[in-house]
């Protein structure tokens, strides 16, 4: 347990729908970090937040995708009007240095 | 930041060492090797990372060489608690951004 929590663990939905996650980094890091990992690749990068600032997003990151970071604590990441190809892996990561990012255990997404 | 090379997969034996290799060919001076790993329905783990010396920590060493465009990640005594996939990962010192995972190499530890 790297104390990064991310609910719920597992989402199944339906084409169209929209589903949102939430990410608990550790209490005092203050960059929090989205990727996006699907079966037998690396993760993917989508975004990071430098407190309540979205400070880089991925192209990744289309319209249907937005995230949020109020008040610099939790996370969420949202995916309106879902599609077959967001199944994935969404993964949660913060850090207080530059050396090391601590992930949660990730948000596995079905869209049937 | 530059782009690594590994191979897919590896075996390797219970309580013997594992050598993962890497390529970064292309790094410049200010990029740091930095090597993660993923153990099955987890997030990755941070291991070890370096600017050109060698590197040790409690769970592995770094070795990089002299012009380093490759290096080697040591795991010296492998267990059966190491087998995961293992991401080699060129980044820019001093840097908050993003870290970019390759395919990494599926390293099987068998008893």
């Amino acid at each position: 347990d790297t104390g990064v929590s991310q609910d719920p663990r597992h989402k199944i939905t339906k084409r169209g729908q929209n589903v949102t996650f939430r990410c608990d980094p550790i209490s005092e890091h203050n960059r929090l970090y989205w990727y996006r990992q699907t079966l037998g690749q690396g993760p993917e990068f989508l975004t990071y937040f430098q407190n309540e600032a979205q400070l880089e997003k991925s192209r990744l990151l289309s319209d249907r995708f937005s995230a949020e970071r109020p008040k610099g604590s939790f996370s969420t990441l949202e995916i309106q009007r879902t599609e077959q190809g967001d199944s994935a892996m969404y993964l949660c990561a913060s850090s207080l240095t530059y050396n090391e990012q601590f992930f949660g255990p990730g948000t596995r997404l079905t869209v049937l | 930041d530059a782009k690594t090379t590994q191979p897919p997969s590896m075996d390797c034996a219970e309580g013997r060492a594992a050598n993962l290799p890497c390529n970064h060919s292309t790094i410049s001076g200010n990029e740091y090797v930095y090597w993660y790993r993923q153990i099955h329905s987890q997030g990755p783990q941070y291991i070890i990372h370096g600017l050109k010396n060698n590197e040790t920590n409690e769970m592995a060493s770094l070795i990089i060489t002299e012009d380093r465009k490759s290096s080697t990640l040591i795991l010296p005594h492998a267990t059966l608690r190491d087998t995961a996939v293992y991401y080699c990962i060129v980044r820019v010192t001093d840097s908050w951004g993003k870290l970019q995972f390759g395919a990494g190499t599926q390293v099987v530890v068998t008893p």
